[in-house]
């Protein structure tokens, strides 16, 4: 059973064009929400996270949007770069659990 | 470099074998975690060890063991292998100050034949 749910699996857009990557989740025992990015032959980073008690986080080109009573949450990426091809996850952590459930990844493809 | 090691990169074996894949965390973390990567079912969380001990278990199938040594490295050893667990296997760390940012490693990547 899959905890967080991500889409699409897949986006292209066109450099400068805004690509959005929604997750959507059940557990509301879930107190941390990060995304992951991953190049080819590397491991996930930690791009950026949120916390419930915050609708909106941004940090550089990167920005969650986050509606708790949804139970939804995506990022959304500014003025994209080829070099922001990568696959992307979502993931989320719950109280008192020792790990990060994470969704299935959303490739992104930046066309110059 | 993330600081967490992975090894080895790859790994081609067969059906029937038992291997060893490695990870050393970052300088300072106590907790390592195992996530198995496939084409199909992304990252599945497999086991966590802190500072030695076992902390959670995912889906782990018996034939999967881990353990973290004292020096803090840990060791994922899978045996009777069968074709389809082929796959990316990640190790990432994370400290006691920030339990949730967890740091992975750049993968093994096992084929089994």
């Amino acid at each position: 059973q899959q905890q967080v749910k991500q889409s699409p699996q897949s986006l292209i857009v066109q450099k400068g064009g805004i690509p959005i990557i929604n997750c959507a989740y059940e557990n509301t025992a879930f107190d941390y929400f990060p995304w992951y990015q991953q190049f080819p032959g590397k491991g996930p980073a930690l791009l950026i996270a949120i916390r419930p008690d915050v609708s909106e986080k941004k940090e550089g080109r990167f920005t969650i949007s986050f509606n708790k009573s949804a139970k939804q949450f995506s990022l959304h990426i500014m003025d994209s770069q080829p070099g922001d091809s990568a696959t992307y996850f979502c993931a989320a952590h719950q109280t008192g659990a020792n790990n990060l459930f994470f969704g299935t990844g959303t490739r992104l493809t930046v066309i110059p | 470099d993330s600081g967490v090691t992975q090894t080895p990169k790859h790994l081609i074996t067969a059906t029937g074998q038992r291997v060893t894949l490695r990870c050393s965390p970052r300088s300072g973390d106590l907790s390592v975690y195992w996530y198995q990567q496939s084409l199909d079912q992304g990252l599945q969380f497999l086991i966590q060890y802190y500072n030695g001990e076992e902390r959670a278990k995912g889906n782990i199938l018996e034939r999967f063991s881990a353990q973290q040594f004292p020096d803090l490295h840990s060791e994922l050893n899978l045996s009777s292998l069968e074709l389809g667990d082929s796959a990316l296997y990640f190790c990432a760390s994370s400290s006691s100050a920030d339990l949730y940012g967890y740091t992975f490693g750049s993968g093994t990547r096992l084929t089994v034949v």
